[in-house]
């Protein structure tokens, strides 16, 4: 299972937005309403802040907003601010219990 | 509250064997999956395993299989990883991480697991 692909860096100014985008394939993005995403600062446990596709969990600000169009998957962060500098994962269920991470991206607030 | 916590990483040599365990507390741990998920220093999650809730049904990344067994012992609220042939490979962190359907809404801070003679 090739991990989905997503851009290695993006970056943006404090209250603008930013997307970054999964791409897989029909056998996993494409294929289920189950992605998600998760943020990680450096030294910490992923957090969960997007969850089938476009679900916020409790406690996640409504800033942070998920969709998915075909193979491709996105997570955009409206609003920046400073402590969403972070990397962030996308995973995607793949089928017969396997599941594949993103390749990850590191959003940097300029 | 939900917690998880990982114990058992450490300095293993290759071709050696390793048991890491995740205590959970703060939920009814046998109404849920079990995932363990790994991070190489410097790199991103791969997925290695889940265990449904019943402790019957398990499945492994091929990166794994053969050599991984996760097991979850619901009297105790705990998940097991025990990893047999070990390989510099598999040096990363290891998190476990509470299943919400097909995805995964807490995580453990993890433990260090380095494979190295």
């Amino acid at each position: 299972q090739s991990a989905l692909t997503q851009p290695p860096s993006a970056s943006g100014s404090p209250g603008q937005s930013v997307t970054i985008s999964c791409t897989g394939t029909s056998s996993d993005v494409g294929g289920y309403n189950y992605v998600s995403w998760y943020q990680q600062h450096p030294g910490k446990a992923p957090k969960l802040m997007i969850y089938e596709v476009s679900k916020r969990p409790s406690g996640v600000p409504d800033r942070f907003s998920g969709s998915k169009s075909g193979n491709t998957a996105s997570l955009t962060v409206s609003g920046l601010q400073a402590e969403d500098e972070a990397d962030y994962y996308c995973s995607s269920y793949a089928g017969s219990n396997n599941f594949v991470f993103g390749t990850g991206t590191k959003v940097t607030v300029l | 509250q939900v917690q998880l916590v990982e114990s058992g990483g450490g300095v293993v040599q290759p071709g050696r064997s390793l048991r890491l365990s995740c205590a959970a507390s703060g939920f009814t741990f046998s109404n849920y999956g079990m995932h363990w998920v790994r991070q190489a220093p410097g790199k991103g999650l791969e997925w290695v395993a889940v265990v449904w809730y019943d402790g019957i049904n398990k499945y492994y990344a091929d990166s794994v299989k053969g050599r991984f067994t996760i097991s979850r012992d619901n009297s105790k609220n705990t998940l097991y990883l025990h990893m047999d042939s070990l390989r510099a490979e598999d040096t990363a962190v290891y998190y476990c991480a509470r299943a919400l359907y097909y995805d995964w809404d807490y995580w453990g801070q993890g433990t260090l697991v380095t494979v190295s003679s």
